[in-house]
């Protein structure tokens, strides 16, 4: 079956400009997480959706990201007037549950440039 | 927000050698997790722990959650070049979101 897919792989784009990120999560997954990853470093949590309950948002940076799902199919990142240090791979993870033993599936990423 | 502390950052392997790294955490947690990530690719489940104390084993990779837990290891045994990667260990405290130490860098001796 399919994984988590997401689009586009790279994006790059000038500074104060909007752009858009979209996740597929895995069919039937009611859980989704966006994470953003800096060069060489770790996984940033930045938010997570689970079925129609909101969204948990603790980890967004600023007012200038937000995100959104449409019931438990695709979410899409959004981050206005991009900042050079918004460059970075944005990965996405759907799991089955929102549960600590449920194992999370990560798409390839969206790999974003600010220039 | 939370901070997992992993060890080593980086570093060569031989083929053949054993590889060893670890993370701890200031916080409890109640599930420790291993993950792979290659070049340009997201990152790949490789052992999951759910118990303290728990020793794991998929194929040539062993990963404990330490009996405090505060802690865990992964080790790879006989490394061949796919083991070439970056290993991610996270961690799930009580009630809160998974948490991703910075990762360690495997890379090959020239």
């Amino acid at each position: 079956g399919a994984g988590v897919s997401q689009s586009p792989s790279n994006k790059v784009t000038e500074k104060g400009k909007d752009v858009e990120l979209r996740c597929d999560p895995i069919s039937g997954h009611t859980a989704l997480y966006w994470y953003r990853q800096r060069l060489g470093q770790g996984l940033e949590f930045l938010i997570y959706f689970q079925g129609n309950s909101a969204p948990d948002k603790s980890g967004l940076p600023s007012d200038r990201f937000s995100a959104e799902r449409t019931g438990e199919s695709v979410s899409t990142l959004t981050i206005q007037r991009t900042q050079q240090e918004d460059s970075a791979v944005y990965l996405c993870a759907s799991s089955a549950r929102l549960r600590a033993t449920e194992t999370q599936y990560f798409g390839p990423g969206t790999r974003l440039l600010v220039l | 927000g939370q901070q997992l502390n992993q060890s080593p950052q980086s570093m060569f392997i031989q083929e053949g050698e054993d590889v060893s790294m670890n993370c701890t955490s200031s916080s409890i947690f109640n599930t420790w997790l291993w993950y792979k990530q290659d070049p340009g690719e997201g990152p790949v489940l490789l052992i999951a722990l759910y118990k303290a104390g728990e020793l794991t084993s998929n194929g040539r990779l062993t990963a404990q959650f330490g009996i405090t837990r505060k802690d865990s290891f992964l080790n790879i045994s006989a490394s061949i070049p796919s083991d070439v990667g970056i290993y991610f260990c996270a961690g799930q405290p009580v009630g809160n979101m998974l948490t991703f130490g910075g990762g360690t860098r495997l890379m090959v001796k020239p």
